[in-house]
This record gives structure tokens, C-alpha cells and sequence, in this order.
């Protein structure tokens, strides 16, 4: 079936570094999505986006969070500067349409360790 | 806003048993249900949604049941086998929240041979 790539699996970084999470969603698909789950914790929306835009986002998405998708290329997460509490893995997902009967298809995630 | 609860966080049954995962939501607006399985380095996978005019859905040997008045969600792995050893999550959203699924905090289930 139609498969998310997420690039890398982990990444580690020091904290107040940049990272850029990288994500190749599904390649006819228009909605793109990012999704935040801290170590025992559930999965928690982070933004969607679509055609150039972030349509909503949640209060996880902090000011030092940025999303793109330069000429139609990765989908990505920026976190510019990095804090210790951004440790979590991140997970990428693309639908074709939106309305919760679209299927999101979600990457396998990144890892990120902020030391 | 909503919120998903999940149980049990951890199953272990034998091959050939059923399985089951329960998910209460507080929402009673929430129009999505949906269960995905994620296997070891993979991402998530859809099994089954339903929207809110379905009761009872059944695919492959996984059973999907919606109890709208105690919003409850469950989700039955009949005959389970090896294979379906994962960790599985429900996700539900509104009808005007696009694709803004809240998730529960899923539950690894380990099937034994």
C-alpha cells in the first residue's frame, strides 16, 4: 500500500541546535500532518497543512516550530531552537482529502533526543 | 477538548484466543472512530473506521463495536494469531476537525504461540 517515509529514524541533537525532521508523504496526496508522542504518552496532534499553509495547529506547536514543503518535495518539521522537553518521537501522515473519512497513512516516526 | 482513554495498556492471550481493546471518549460530538495497528519500526495502519451511524463492524476476523451512548469504542481480534502481535491504537476526530485525530495511548498486545 501507499507508504510515509520518515528520514532519519533518530536523531540526536544538543539542545538550542536546529533539526529539520524530514517526511516523503504518499506522492498524490495533499494533506500533510504532524503528530508529537512523548515516552508513554499519547499521540498528539501537532499541525496540518495544506497547499502552502498550516490550516490549524495545536498548542504543542510552539513558536519555535515551523512546517514546509518547498516545491513539492519533504514535507518538514523545523524545530529552531531546540529544548529538552521537544524529545518525543515525531510522526508524519498524508491524506488525500480531508474529513475524517480520508485515511491518513502515517510514517513509522523520528525519533529526537534533545540532550 | 476531547479525550481518549485506552485499556488495557498491555495484552498478552494464546493463539486462537480473542483479544479485546476498549476506548472511552468524552466528546459526544466525535463523528470518526478508527483503529490502527503499528507493528515494530512501522508506521501506523488502518484496520478499520467507522462513523457514527454504524454499531458494529466486521472485517477479517477484527470486530468493530460503537456504543455511542456510553461512548465507547471497542475493537475484537477474533482468533488471534502471531501476526497480529502489535500495538494498537484508536483515533477519533469531529466531523469539522478535518483529519485532528485524538488518539488513545494504545495497547501491545502479544500473541502467544
Amino acid at each position: 500500500g501507499p507508504k510515509v517515509l520518515q528520514i532519519p529514524s533518530h536523531q540526536i541533537i544538543d539542545m538550542g541546535q536546529m533539526v529539520t525532521l524530514n517526511c516523503d508523504p504518499v506522492s498524490n496526496h495533499l494533506y500533510f500532518y504532524w503528530y508529537k508522542q512523548i515516552l508513554g504518552q499519547q499521540m498528539e496532534f501537532l499541525v496540518n497543512f495544506y497547499n502552502g499553509k498550516v490550516m490549524e495547529k495545536s498548542k504543542l506547536f510552539k513558536d519555535q516550530f515551523s512546517v514546509e514543503r518547498p516545491d513539492g518535495s519533504y514535507f518538514t518539521l523545523k524545530i529552531q531552537p531546540t529544548a529538552l522537553e521537544d524529545s518525543a518521537v515525531y510522526f508524519c501522515a498524508s491524506s488525500l482529502g480531508r474529513g475524517g473519512q480520508n485515511t491518513l497513512y502515517f510514517g513509522a516516526g523520528t525519533r529526537l533526543s534533545v540532550l | 477538548g476531547e479525550q481518549v482513554e485506552q485499556r488495557p495498556p498491555h495484552l498478552s492471550v494464546r493463539e486462537g484466543d480473542s483479544a479485546i481493546i476498549i476506548c472511552t471518549y468524552t466528546d459526544s460530538a466525535t463523528a470518526y472512530f478508527s483503529w490502527y495497528k503499528q507493528e515494530a519500526g512501522a508506521g501506523l495502519q488502518l484496520l478499520m473506521s467507522v462513523l457514527s451511524n454504524v454499531d458494529r463492524k466486521e472485517e477479517q476476523g477484527l470486530t468493530v463495536l460503537l456504543n455511542k451512548k456510553d461512548k465507547r469504542l471497542s475493537l475484537n481480534l477474533t482468533a488471534a494469531h502471531p501476526g497480529d502481535s502489535a500495538v494498537y491504537f484508536c483515533a477519533v476526530s469531529g466531523d469539522s476537525a478535518g483529519n485532528k485525530l485524538t488518539f488513545g495511548i494504545g495497547t501491545r498486545v502479544l500473541v502467544r504461540p
